[in-house]
């Protein structure tokens, strides 16, 4: 009965190589995101979908392309992987109000995949 | 942007002990969270708390959002307390975009 899961757990890839992380909530929300955690532990968002609407796209590289197609799944693929794409890639979940307009829904997170680039 | 500052960046007890962990922001908000991120990386959600004071076991936190901080306690520590500990508040103007803090780094000695 996981709320927020993640696959792979584990990815451990080639520089240049083009990868995938999935994510699935059951938790019924309809906002989904997802979060960069780099080496130093420093938690940062990069996206997040509301209603398979992209609705937070922050300053991060177009080799990074997000896809919701449902409200439950969000998935996040990575082209031509680099060396400092390395961390910790968190999903997470929340229903909002108004279209994810009201800042008041608490985010529930997934366990992560660790990415490492060689 | 919002900031968001976590104090102290590292921790050391003895278990049993009890501590104070600080989260000053630097913008208005109308919601807080606190997580633990255990030795295994996982996050866990440990408190929603816009303002006021809420208590779970041996956890509580308050936050006095007219201050601009938030406290979260822990007491009769456990080595199972160890890991990182974050504060996150939404950014202003629309969306639940959570800015993090540093977080505060506790270790718990048998």
């Amino acid at each position: 009965d996981t709320a927020v899961s993640q696959t792979p757990k584990y990815l451990v890839t080639q520089m240049g190589n083009d990868k995938s992380i999935k994510c699935e909530q059951n938790l019924g929300h309809d906002t989904m995101y997802w979060y960069k955690q780099d080496s130093k532990k420093f938690l940062k968002i990069m996206f997040s979908y509301n209603n398979k609407e992209l609705i937070i796209n922050e300053t991060v590289p177009n080799r990074f392309s997000p896809k919701s197609p449902d409200k439950a799944h969000l998935n996040l693929h990575i082209n031509s992987l680099e060396l400092g794409d390395s961390a910790v890639y968190f999903c997470a979940s929340s229903q909002s109000e108004r279209g994810g307009q009201v800042r008041t829904d608490t985010q529930y997170f997934g366990p992560g995949t660790r990415l490492t680039v060689l | 942007g919002i900031q968001v500052e976590q104090s102290p960046p590292d921790l050391i007890l003895q278990e049993g002990a009890n501590s104070t962990l600080r989260c000053n922001f630097s913008d208005s908000v109308n919601n807080l969270q606190w997580f633990h991120q255990n030795p295994w990386g996982q996050l866990i959600n440990l408190f929603y708390i816009p303002s006021g004071t809420k208590q779970n076991g041996r956890l509580s936190a308050t936050t006095v959002a007219t201050e601009r901080y938030s406290l979260l306690y822990i007491s009769s520590s456990q080595t199972t307390d160890s890991g990182v500990y974050f504060c996150a508040v939404p950014v202003s103007g629309g969306y639940n975009k959570l800015i993090f803090g540093a977080g505060t780094r506790l270790a718990v000695h048998p």
